[in-house]
């Protein structure tokens, strides 16, 4: 079992419709990325959480540290938010701190 | 300026060849990294670069140098590749080693080994 899990692994919705994302993860954190990934490759990072939620224009991110769970949700799709979405925990100083990454979820939105 | 900026985009070579990655980062962070990244597989750390000097090395074989010449500059040197080190070498920085802070990544590098 991976230490990340994200759920779906593919994503396919119409645009203007709700989308969420879930991340589950089986170690101690001390903060959560939410990492974007278009074809071209670069990676933008999104949201870094520690708790709580963070909200940037159409993308609400939630973290429940107790559960070891996290989602992204996506208002309002459209179809330039087609993209991999990537979730990365990491770890605490016992682990090296290192980022740890889930497989990625493949998000189409048609338009 | 928030940029991680990566050249060049794409590099062909033979597995005789010698080449190199460069990475440029103007936002201050003393932690730099190198990623390797397959199709539909997330990134897998390489190396870490903390202060300018070589923190973390995963195990990477020899025939991958990294270099970090000054705080803004981190290179890869390429020699001797083989056809399954064809991926996209992605560079990261923050603004310290494996920090709470967010971490900035580049548009990254298309490798391919011929």
């Amino acid at each position: 079992k991976n230490e990340v899990e994200q759920s779906p692994q593919n994503l396919t919705a119409q645009e203007g419709e709700f989308i969420t994302i879930n991340c589950s993860y089986s170690v101690g954190i001390s903060a959560l990325h939410w990492l974007q990934q278009h074809p071209g490759g670069g990676i933008v990072s999104l949201f870094m959480l520690s708790s709580g939620k963070k909200k940037h224009g159409r993308l609400i991110a939630t973290i429940n540290i107790q559960e070891k769970h996290s989602s992204l949700h996506i208002t309002a799709s459209h179809p330039r938010d087609s993209a991999v979405y990537i979730c990365a925990v990491k770890g605490g100083e016992t682990s090296g701190s290192r980022l740890t990454f889930g497989e990625g979820t493949q998000l189409t939105v048609n338009p | 300026d928030t940029e991680v900026t990566q050249t060049p985009k794409h590099l062909v070579m033979g597995m005789t060849n010698k080449k190199s990655l460069k990475c440029e980062q103007h936002m201050g962070h003393r932690a730099m990294y190198w990623y390797k990244q397959k199709a539909k597989k997330p990134p897998e750390l390489m190396f870490v670069y903390s202060y300018e000097k070589l923190s973390i090395n995963e195990s990477v074989p020899s025939r991958f140098s990294p270099e970090c010449p000054n705080s803004s500059l981190l290179n890869l040197h390429l020699h001797a590749l083989q056809p399954e080190d064809s991926a996209l070498y992605l560079c990261a920085s923050s603004t310290q080693k494996f920090s709470g802070n967010t971490i900035y990544f580049g548009e990254g590098s298309w490798l391919t080994v011929v």
